[in-house]
């Protein structure tokens, strides 16, 4: 079945820059979708379609992609952006697949 | 601002059958896909399935034999029903909303989860 791999976690000092990687052996053409979830709260979208961020999400929020591996990036990061981050895309059959989610500590 | 609010039994025996309801507010069920998508304890998320508008239906295959959606779009509300549950489906479930045309299957609305437990 169709995986997308997260690093388990990222370590970052406030206001330097996370990265956060998505990767897989082949990287469909659907694009992909990144989510923040703090405890106890359900996921709220970080970005979609790679790089397209929503209304409400601080700018310091983007997402790239290069070829296999799609990147969201917390540029100058908050101690309010410890979180885990999903990301998310389908496969050719329909079927939505979450990456395995990475925690981002603020030191 | 549409939202979301579900509900439905937080515990069950094992063999029963799971059922939630989620309730839309603020908005249509049309041009939209509605999923459901679980949470384990401490783990990621998966993806249930999804039913539009019109009533058509798409599983995640590792679920498809036990799940079953509906909408009612006259209570503006859908529906989730998986049957027999074992302990490996304790999870939190969501409610979620596509963001229509655009948005290429992100998840944009979210409801704030009902907590189910399998436990006999």
């Amino acid at each position: 079945s169709y995986e997308l791999t997260q690093p388990p976690s990222v370590s970052v000092s406030p206001g330097q820059t996370a990265r956060i990687t998505c990767s897989a052996d082949a990287l469909p053409k659907q694009y992909v979708h990144w989510y923040q979830q703090k405890p106890g709260q359900a996921p709220v979208l970080a970005i979609y379609k790679d790089s397209e961020r929503p209304s409400g999400i601080p700018e310091r929020f983007s997402g790239s992609r290069s070829g296999t591996i799609v990147t969201l990036t917390i540029s100058g990061v908050q101690a309010e952006d410890e979180a885990d981050y999903y990301c998310q895309s389908s496969d050719s059959s329909g079927t939505y697949v979450f990456g395995g989610g990475t925690k981002v500590t603020v030191l | 601002q549409v939202q979301l609010q579900q509900w439905g039994a937080g515990l069950l025996a094992p063999s029963e059958t799971l059922s939630l309801t989620c309730a839309v507010y603020g908005g249509s069920f049309s041009g939209y896909y509605w999923s459901w998508i679980r949470q384990p304890p401490g783990k990621g998320l998966e993806w249930i399935g999804e039913i539009n508008h019109s009533g058509k239906t798409n599983f995640n295959p590792s679920l498809k034999s036990r799940v079953t959606t509906s909408l009612d779009t006259s209570k503006n509300q859908f529906s989730l029903r998986l049957s027999a549950v074992t302990a490996a489906d304790t999870a939190v479930y969501y409610c979620a909303r596509d963001g229509g045309s655009g948005y290429y299957h992100a998840f944009q609305r979210w409801g704030q989860g009902t907590p189910v437990i399998v436990s006999s």
